[in-house]
């Protein structure tokens, strides 16, 4: 079974501007969470998506937002960039995230660079 | 709310060494306890999980990691590390119902000396 497809692996913008970085779930899993990983603040909770329902959102400005299609794909957008956006994105997927023994996978990451 | 605590950021041992890394989190009940592993550059692969039961989780790679919910803690351990094990270790720990919002400890970097 392929693992989590993040795509892109990497990606450098500039400030103000906008991203979008997806990620491809394992086959079968329905709950997608994204997360941010910075050396100063490590992994933090960004949203979590299950049936294209956003279910839990960590503490982030509104300028990061996602959304789920209905083949469990999601993306992530984060408008008006600013330096500090600069991370490992990182999405992890699961069975349902509800069950008790459920677990998360976690994709490659997507690197962004904001300059 | 809760937290996890790892409180070594880094840690050197020789290869053929054992290794301990530790975690205490602050939960009022229950909690789901994970350890990952990431390798730089890389994602988090799952290394462990403690859910119920026994105490003394078995994972890969000859890792294990038992919870003491006396102390709580739950360290990691391995009894002869090998020089691929250098990585960066995550404790998780998540609600023990309904959906989760896993909250991550800020890691232990693990170097491996021949």
């Amino acid at each position: 079974k392929a693992g989590v497809t993040q795509t892109p692996r990497y990606l450098i913008k500039t400030r103000g501007q906008q991203v979008t970085l997806s990620c491809s779930p394992i086959s079968g899993h329905r709950s997608v969470s994204w997360y941010q990983q910075t050396p100063g603040q490590g992994l933090q909770f960004l949203f979590e998506y299950f049936s294209e329902t956003q279910r839990n959102k960590g503490n982030f400005p509104g300028r990061f937002s996602g959304r789920q299609f209905s083949n469990s794909r999601s993306e992530m957008n984060v408008s008006t960039l600013e330096l500090g956006d600069s991370a490992l994105y990182l999405c992890a997927s699961s069975l349902e995230w509800s069950r008790r023994g459920d677990t998360q996978y976690f994709g490659p990451g997507t690197r962004l660079t904001v300059l | 709310a809760q937290s996890v605590t790892q409180p070594d950021i880094h840690i050197t041992v020789s290869e053929g060494a054992s290794l301990e890394l530790r975690c205490n989190y602050s939960y009022g009940a229950t909690p789901y306890l994970f350890w990952y592993v990431q390798s730089p550059g890389q994602g988090l692969q799952l290394l462990l999980k403690y859910f119920s039961g026994d105490t003394l989780v078995q994972g890969i790679k000859g890792f294990e990691a038992e919870f003491k919910r006396s102390q709580s803690s739950f360290n990691l351990r391995k009894p002869s590390v090998h020089w691929s094990d250098a990585a960066e270790y995550f404790c998780a720990v998540g609600l023990s119902g309904g959906y989760q919002k896993v909250t991550f400890g800020t890691g232990t970097k693990l170097q491996v000396i021949p």
